[in-house]
């Protein structure tokens, strides 16, 4: 089955750690996406990557880092500089950088 | 700046009752539209999309949406709402070639018995 996967669904921090979430796809997408998302405000972009080694600052990118060394791979750092850590993270990813398919989302809960 | 517009951050209908959920695109440009749902606790689904071609789409679970140029609008409808509808809803417009899809804020559909 093709699709994209995020691992863990629900993971648990204490304040000043950094915490890397996975997501893996294969669906042979060029471009991939991580956003946020709070009660109340949507999704906000994170970063996003249209290609291997390459990735760029999407509207909310301070506190977060990514690398993109495998096409299949887009793991995301939270580090202990983001203020508020505690959010929903979704992974996407998209052929054409239009059409978005979604991962089940990694809900993070920073104390 | 291109934005997108839902209006209403909560819907409210009766089980069996029309379902209309708004959107509103700022561009001049023809855009590709999209509507996904996400479910409590889940990742986003797409239900419909429009690129080019006919201006009334089919989606899945019995949704559809009609492309309006002249009034920049891309509104969701169901003739008949399910219990099982009840999630929140999000419009999206790819516009240009930035490989970004800009998001409305959301509108949760609740139905009610």
């Amino acid at each position: 089955d093709g699709g994209i996967t995020q691992s863990p669904k629900y993971l648990f921090r204490k304040e000043g750690q950094n915490v890397t979430l996975s997501c893996e796809q294969n669906l042979n997408h060029d471009a991939m996406y991580w956003y946020r998302q709070d009660p109340g405000q949507g999704l906000r972009l994170i970063y996003y990557s249209q290609i291997v080694n390459d990735f760029q600052k999407g509207d909310i990118a301070e506190g977060y880092s990514v690398s993109r060394e495998k096409k299949e791979s887009f793991p995301l750092t939270v580090t202990s500089a983001q203020k508020n850590p505690t959010a929903f993270y979704l992974c996407a990813s998209s052929l054409t950088g239009r059409e978005q398919y979604f991962g089940p989302g990694t809900r993070l809960t920073v104390t | 700046a291109q934005s997108v517009t839902q209006l209403g951050s909560h819907v409210s209908v009766s089980e069996g009752a029309l379902v209309l959920l708004r959107c509103n695109y700022s561009s001049s440009v023809p855009p590709y539209l999209f509507w996904y749902v996400q479910y409590p606790n889940q990742g986003l689904q797409l239900l419909l999309k429009y690129t080019t071609g006919a201006t009334l789409v089919k989606g899945i679970n019995g949704f559809e949406a009609e492309f309006k140029k002249s009034e920049t609008s891309f509104h969701l409808t169901k003739p008949s709402a399910h219990m099982s509808d009840a999630a929140e809803y999000f419009c999206a417009v790819y516009m240009d070639s930035n490989y970004q899809l800009i998001w409305g804020a959301g509108t949760k559909l609740i139905i009610k018995p």
